[in-house]
């Protein structure tokens, strides 16, 4: 079936330098994608979404590119804190079908001091 | 409340016993979501409750599973006659309107079956 996926299961950056998170999605028709963050113990918590006819979308100190040829999706991090610590997931949802989102397994970013 | 709440936050039950997990969306919020996260995973959909329509129970495991929702806001999971791999953390999420709009997740519910 079709999955969202992550091409690093963790990743560590130092204090102060900017994380890039990937995740690969494989349905081309997905409309929509948002990226949560899960610090432990807690539920996941909204941080950025973005729409299929967009290619970038900005935050504060994150950002959210979409590349619809290659069907990926990266997560930008700037200048990265020891609260960012956490699991950052991606997820879409396909366009048409039921309204649930559907989930990659999670990347573990650890911000070293 | 200003986000989504679930109870009991913690649940340690015997195989063979009933557990329902009870959860709070944001007021207002038409949409509702139940998943499922086991250790180290992503998350898992259940099921989904819009407005009055019937919800979309295709993401159910089995047939122990069940949800309602009353009066379009609170609503509960039951999980009949508990297995050890229903162990897991169980989220709920709500939403302002239907199609995977921003969905805002409560604490969740770890559920552990003995």
């Amino acid at each position: 079936g079709e999955s969202v996926g992550l091409h690093l299961p963790t990743l560590s950056v130092q204090e102060g330098d900017n994380s890039i998170i990937n995740c690969a999605y494989s349905n081309s028709a997905s409309d929509y994608f948002i990226w949560y963050k899960q610090e432990s113990g807690k539920g996941p918590q909204f941080i950025i979404d973005i729409r299929s006819n967009m290619d970038k979308r900005q935050g504060q100190r994150v950002t959210v590119l979409l590349n619809k040829t290659v069907k990926h999706l990266s997560l930008q991090i700037a200048a990265t804190q020891p609260g960012d610590s956490a699991v950052y997931f991606c997820a879409e949802r396909f366009s048409g079908s039921a309204r649930q989102l559907t989930f990659g397994s999670g990347t573990q970013l650890t911000v070293l001091p | 409340g200003a986000g989504v709440s679930q109870s009991p936050s913690n649940k340690v039950t015997e195989k063979g016993k009933d557990v329902e997990l009870r959860c709070d969306p944001i007021s207002g919020h038409t949409a509702l979501y139940w998943y499922r996260q086991s250790l180290g995973q992503g998350l898992e959909f259940l099921i989904y409750f819009q407005g009055n329509s019937a919800p979309d129970k295709s993401g159910l495991p089995s047939d122990r599973f069940s949800a309602e929702r009353t009066g379009g806001s609170v609503s509960t999971l039951t999980i009949q006659r508990t297995q050890q791999e229903d162990s897991a953390v169980y989220l709920c999420a709500s939403s302002s309107q239907s199609g995977g709009e921003t969905q805002y997740f409560g604490p969740g519910t770890r559920l552990l079956v003995l």
